[in-house]
């Protein structure tokens, strides 16, 4: 079981673009978080998804928008990157029946130039 | 307001020297605390659950709901213990299991 795994690894954007970063959870789980970690901070929330909706979201503006689809793997859109964008995108996952321990991706490290 | 305040940014401490991480918390209700480790070049990986009350590699944790505290303790520190530690809580909610973190510590154990 590879675990959780998150692509690309290191990604340079330019102010303005959009990026797409991509997720699939651990094998068995259905639930997929997503989380920014700027340098020298702990992650925080961005949103959640179950059953490909958005369940919880975090204090994001709408720049950040995401998607779950059928096999659980999901993807994190920002659009109008600004340089305090640049940061560590982390994906975990967790599995049914309220199970609240997650399963935390590598990360895409975003680098908004 | 859901917040987790790890008062140290960094600590430092001597082989087989007692380590102890701080954790407050601050909730309305009855939150699940958790520590996660990343050790270098790796992912971030949960340590410890309160609801478990179980000893991962020496280390435990108690909840004080009366200090909304989850202080990480183990009485002997070994060299790979080295890492950076945070604290999370997340809230009962059904179905909504957003982890709050804290700041994070970055433990060094020196020999």
């Amino acid at each position: 079981d590879a675990g959780v795994t998150q692509s690309p690894t290191h990604l340079i954007k330019t102010r303005g673009q959009q990026v797409t970063l991509r997720c699939s959870p651990k094998s068995g789980h259905d639930t997929v978080s997503w989380y920014q970690q700027a340098l020298g901070q702990g992650p925080q929330f961005i949103f959640q998804y179950y059953e490909e909706e958005e369940r919880q979201r975090g204090n994001f503006p709408d720049r950040f928008s995401g998607h779950q689809f059928p096999n659980y793997s999901s993807e994190l859109n920002v659009n109008a990157l600004l340089l305090g964008d640049s940061a560590l995108y982390l994906c975990a996952s967790s599995g049914r029946g309220g199970y609240r321990g997650y399963t935390f991706g590598s990360g895409t490290r975003l680098t908004v130039v | 307001a859901q917040r987790v305040t790890q008062p140290e940014k960094l600590l430092s401490v001597f082989k087989g020297a007692p380590v102890e991480l701080k954790c407050n918390y601050s909730y309305s209700g009855s939150p699940e605390l958790f520590w996660y480790v990343q050790y270098s070049r790796q992912r971030l990986q949960l340590l410890l659950r309160h609801i478990s009350r179980e000893s991962i590699k020496g280390f435990t944790a108690d909840l004080n709901k009366g200090e909304t505290s989850f202080h990480l303790k183990k009485p002997f520190a070994q060299e790979e213990d080295s890492a950076m530690y945070y604290c999370a809580l997340s809230g009962p909610i059904q179905g909504a299991q957003k982890l709050v973190f804290g700041q994070g510590t970055r433990l060094t154990i020196n020999p």
